[in-house]
């Protein structure tokens, strides 16, 4: 079965201080794309960083980085410089690459964070 | 360049009745994709439309059905309502093609069953 996993329900943390938000997933697909987005209280889902598979390098999005551990089914976020405008759902998803497929995402629970001054 | 609009924003039904939910894809993107999310859930998949044809379906009964129109954009439908469908619906939309990758999202419809 293919599946998210977010097991941190809520995470705090200070203005300016890095945060990592965890994420695994299991599928038996050789190919797959990992996502996480953003969900402000409006409820608009906003990407944030894309990781394939295949991809060897850890994705990088300005202050979002992707920490993929291929062996490990991990695909941490990782924030740094945390401002309090990251406070939001973040949502860990997969999609999986069917040859000739459709293009649905898999999501987890997700992780709510708040940012302190 | 226009993202994609969901409308409306906002809808209260009863139980039993239909319901029709609008999506305008972003320009440029040929691909339309409907999730439900309850509260404090992640999003689930519904189904997603190409070429306006269904392209793959979640888990969910006969009774959501969609239509995709030439112009990308998308409408889903459901029948018979129930509490249980009072969620957020968000709608996606994406470029089907070589190295495309991300879902543009929608700011949803927040549909409340009584």
């Amino acid at each position: 079965a293919q599946k998210i996993t977010q097991t941190q329900p809520g995470m705090f943390v200070q203005e300016k201080e890095a945060v990592t938000l965890d994420c695994t997933y299991d599928t038996s697909d050789q190919s797959y794309g990992l996502f996480w987005y953003k969900q402000p209280s409006s409820g608009e889902m906003i990407f944030l960083i894309y990781q394939g598979s295949y991809d060897e390098q850890n994705a990088t999005e300005g202050r979002y980085s992707l920490n993929f551990q291929k062996a490990r089914k991990s695909a941490n976020l990782v924030i740094s410089a945390s401002q309090l405008g990251d406070s939001a759902m973040y949502f860990c998803a997969m999609r999986p690459m069917f040859s000739g497929g459709y293009n649905k995402l898999i999501f987890g629970a997700g992780t709510r964070l708040a940012v302190h001054p | 360049e226009t993202g994609v609009t969901q409308s409306p924003t906002h809808l209260i039904k009863t139980r039993g009745q239909q319901v029709t939910l609008r999506c305008s894809s972003q320009s440029g993107h040929n691909t339309v994709s409907w999730y439900q999310q309850a509260l404090g859930q992640g999003p689930q998949f519904i189904f997603q439309y190409y070429r306006e044809e269904e392209n793959g379906r979640g888990n969910f009964p006969p009774r959501f059905s969609g239509l995709q129109f030439p112009n990308y954009s998308s409408e889903l439908n459901v029948n018979a309502l129930e509490l249980d469908d009072s969620a957020l619906y968000l709608c996606a939309s994406s470029f089907r093609g070589e190295g495309q990758h991300e879902q543009f999202f929608g700011p949803g419809t927040r549909l409340t069953v009584l």
